[in-house]
């Protein structure tokens, strides 16, 4: 089956630890994003790639960091300067970046910080 | 500049009548507008999407939604709900030259009674 996984379901961090949040699609997509929900709010971008070798900040990028070395996977790793990160997680990935672009959600991942 | 005001945080519904969750949208370019639904703790699933083609758009389950550019509407519609429906729905508008500018709302969530 075609599509979009993230690992861990949920995760636990103490303070001052950084986590990476995986994410790997083999819909064969070039764009990929990631998004940050929180309760009783959309979807806020935090970082997206059009294709490989390159990414640009989102709307919320500070305490966030990324890497796209691979077609499928793009890595989100929350470092403890994100001072809030307690939040739901997804990943997005679309066929190009174009505005007509329908984009496919993984599960996502609850990140808490304990 | 852009933006996407969904008008209703709740509905709340009775199963076998109709739907309509409101979303309004502004947009210096031709927009796309999308409709999502989430399940809880899961990710987002396409319902339907407009670009510039028919304006009354036809998704899954059974919901539609007609693109009015006059009243800068993108309502969603389903003649009859169905417990199944209950979830939270986001109302999506992309525009300009990328997915990266791509504004959620902030969500409505559907009740529906037994």
């Amino acid at each position: 089956d075609g599509g979009i996984t993230q690992s861990p379901k949920y995760l636990f961090r103490k303070e001052g630890q950084n986590v990476t949040l995986s994410c790997e699609q083999n819909l064969n997509h070039d764009a990929m994003y990631w998004y940050r929900q929180d309760p009783g709010q959309g979807l806020r971008l935090i970082y997206y790639s059009q294709i490989v070798n390159d990414f640009q900040k989102g709307d919320i990028a500070e305490g966030y960091s990324v890497s796209r070395e691979k077609k499928e996977s793009f890595p989100l790793t929350v470092t403890s300067a994100q001072k809030n990160p307690t939040a739901f997680y997804l990943c997005a990935s679309s066929i190009d970046s174009a505005r007509t672009d329908t984009q496919y959600f993984g599960p996502g991942t609850r990140l808490t910080v304990l | 500049a852009q933006s996407v005001t969904q008008l209703d945080s709740h509905v709340s519904v009775s199963e076998g009548t109709p739907v309509l969750l409101r979303c309004n949208y502004s947009s210096s370019y031709s927009p796309s507008l999308f409709w999502y639904v989430q399940h809880p703790n899961k990710g987002l699933q396409l319902l339907l999407k407009y670009t510039s083609a028919a304006t009354l758009v036809k998704g899954i389950n059974g919901f539609e939604a007609e693109f009015k550019k006059s009243e800068t509407s993108f309502h969603l519609t389903k003649p009859s709900a169905h417990m199944s429906d209950a979830a939270e729905y986001f109302c999506v508008v992309t525009s300009g030259t990328g997915g990266f500018k791509t504004i959620f709302g902030a969500g409505t969530r559907l009740f529906v009674k037994a």
